[in-house]
C-alpha cells in the first residue's frame, strides 16, 4: 500500500489562480480530511468527507472547495488563491468515523505571491 | 470542546525516558486523550489513545490521571528520531472524526 499520497509536493501560484491539490488513498477509507498548517502553529481542519459523496466543512474553509467523487481522492481546490493561503497542506484519512488512527500525507507547500 | 494544554518544548537525552505532560481539565467523560508526533516537516504519526485506563504500545506508554485531568505520553527510551513536536488532542465527539491540534511540545532528544 502506498497509504496516503499528495501531489504536487511544491507549487507557487500568484494572487488569483486557481488550483487543486491532489489527495488519494489505497487503504479503503471512508474518512478523508484536508488540513493546513501556519508557520509555528498546529494543524487547523479546512473540510472534511465521511464517504464518497459526502463532504462538510471544518474550521478554516473559507476560499476552498472539496469534492469526494471516489472513495480514493479527496480533491482540495483553491478558488482565487490569496498570499493568506501560503501554507502546508495535509491530506488525512482514517477507516471510519470512530477509528483510532488517522493516517496523513507527506504534504504540499505552497507559496502564494 | 476540551481544549488541552502543554509546554512548548521540552529536553531530553537519549537512552532516557521522555515524559510528557498534558493538562485536558474540561474533558468530558467520553472523550479519549489521543497523542500524535510531527517529525519536522512530516505529517503527523498517531502514537497512542486512552480514554481512562493507562495505555501502552510499541511505541510509548500513555498514563491518564484518575480524575482525567491530566495524562502523560512515556517514551520510554528516547532516540535522536524522537526529536519532533508532539501533540495532545482530546477527540471530538460525535460522527466528524475531528482533531483539533494545538500548537504541541517541542521534544528535543539531545545526544
Amino acid at each position: 500500500n502506498a497509504g496516503v499520497t499528495q501531489t504536487p509536493k511544491f507549487q507557487v501560484l500568484k494572487t488569483g489562480q486557481s488550483m487543486t491539490l491532489q489527495c488519494a488513498q489505497d487503504m479503503n477509507h471512508e474518512y478523508m480530511s484536508w488540513y493546513r498548517q501556519d508557520p509555528g502553529m498546529g494543524l487547523r481542519l479546512i473540510h472534511y468527507s465521511v464517504g464518497a459523496g459526502i463532504t462538510d466543512q471544518g474550521e478554516v474553509p473559507n476560499g476552498y472547495n472539496v469534492s469526494r467523487s471516489t472513495t480514493e481522492d479527496f480533491p482540495l481546490r483553491l478558488l482565487s488563491a490569496a498570499p493568506s493561503q501560503t501554507s502546508v497542506y495535509f491530506c488525512a484519512s482514517s477507516l471510519g468515523l470512530q477509528s483510532e488512527t488517522q493516517y496523513f500525507g507527506p504534504g504540499t507547500r505552497l507559496l502564494v505571491l | 470542546d476540551a481544549k488541552t494544554t502543554q509546554p512548548p518544548s521540552m529536553d531530553c537525552a537519549e537512552g532516557r525516558a521522555a515524559n510528557l505532560p498534558c493538562n485536558h481539565s474540561t474533558i468530558s467523560g467520553n472523550e479519549y486523550v489521543y497523542w500524535y508526533r510531527q517529525i519536522h516537516s512530516q505529517g503527523p504519526q498517531y502514537i497512542i489513545h486512552g480514554l481512562k485506563n493507562n495505555e501502552t504500545n510499541e511505541m510509548a506508554s500513555l498514563i491518564i490521571t484518575e480524575d482525567r485531568k491530566s495524562s502523560t505520553l512515556i517514551l520510554p527510551h528516547a532516540t535522536l528520531r524522537d526529536t519532533a513536536v508532539y501533540y495532545c488532542i482530546v477527540r471530538v465527539g460525535g460522527a466528524t472524526n475531528k482533531l483539533i491540534f494545538g500548537t504541541g511540545t517541542l521534544l528535543a532528544v539531545q545526544p
